[in-house]
């Protein structure tokens, strides 16, 4: 059962860099479309953006500019760097895997359990 | 971006109820729609995918319908496990959306 977890830094000051880990278990980072989602507090899900096996990425446009998201086969994880943050970047981040059918649809499962980042000084 | 939107945004019910929970896309999505539920302080947990299949291990009183804007999720009979807040996500184009979330409450 493949099983993901997050990890990095609890608060990261304003402007700087983001930068979270997502280590998975149980099965192979190979294939899936590897998935970063963040949660503000009290609020909906967004999308930041995945990284598929074949080296190809997608980001939400409304963080592109700031946003990369790689692998690292090796070790089984996917990391997520987000620059230039500010108080509106503070949120759960969630790593998830995403899987794709024949027709296109894709969907996220599982999540990692999620890590809080405060952005402050 | 495709719009997704949930209603209502709450709702209060009692172990036993039928719920209904509407998701409407600003566009036709075909059947690229998924329902998640977040208990709190909890990752969302993926129950139906293509609108209506549900997912290995979830209740059969959890069900999904519809195609192009307007979709549904139904809990047949509400059970105390059930009470959380429901999402849904469109996968038809990138950026994937999701709805702002219906949280289901003890009436």
């Amino acid at each position: 059962q493949v099983q993901l977890q997050e990890s990095g830094p609890g608060v990261v000051k304003p402007s700087e860099t983001l930068s979270l880990i997502c280590t998975v278990s149980g099965g192979s980072i190979s294939s899936y479309y590897w998935s970063w989602i963040r949660q503000p507090p009290g609020k909906g899900l967004e999308w930041i953006g995945y990284f598929y096996s074949s080296g190809t990425t997608n980001y939400n446009p409304s963080l592109k500019s700031r946003v990369t998201i790689s692998v690292d086969m090796s070790k089984n994880q996917f990391s997520l760097r987000l620059s230039s943050v500010t108080a509106a970047d503070t949120a759960v981040y969630y790593c998830a895997r995403g899987r794709r059918n024949d027709y296109g649809l894709n969907w996220f499962d599982p999540w990692g359990q999620g890590i809080m980042v405060t952005v402050s000084s | 971006d495709i719009q997704m939107t949930q209603s209502p945004s709450s709702l209060s019910a009692s172990v036993g109820d039928r719920v209904t929970i509407t998701c409407r896309a600003s566009q036709s999505i075909s059947n690229y729609l998924n329902w998640y539920q977040q208990k709190p302080g909890k990752a969302p947990k993926f129950l139906i995918s293509v609108a209506s299949a549900l997912q290995s291990g979830v209740p059969s009183r959890f069900s999904g319908s519809g195609s192009g804007t307007d979709f549904t999720l139904t809990i047949s009979s509400l059970q105390p496990e059930d009470f959380a807040t429901y999402y849904c996500q469109q996968s038809y184009s990138t950026p994937w959306t999701f709805g702002h979330g219906t949280k289901v409450e003890i009436k």
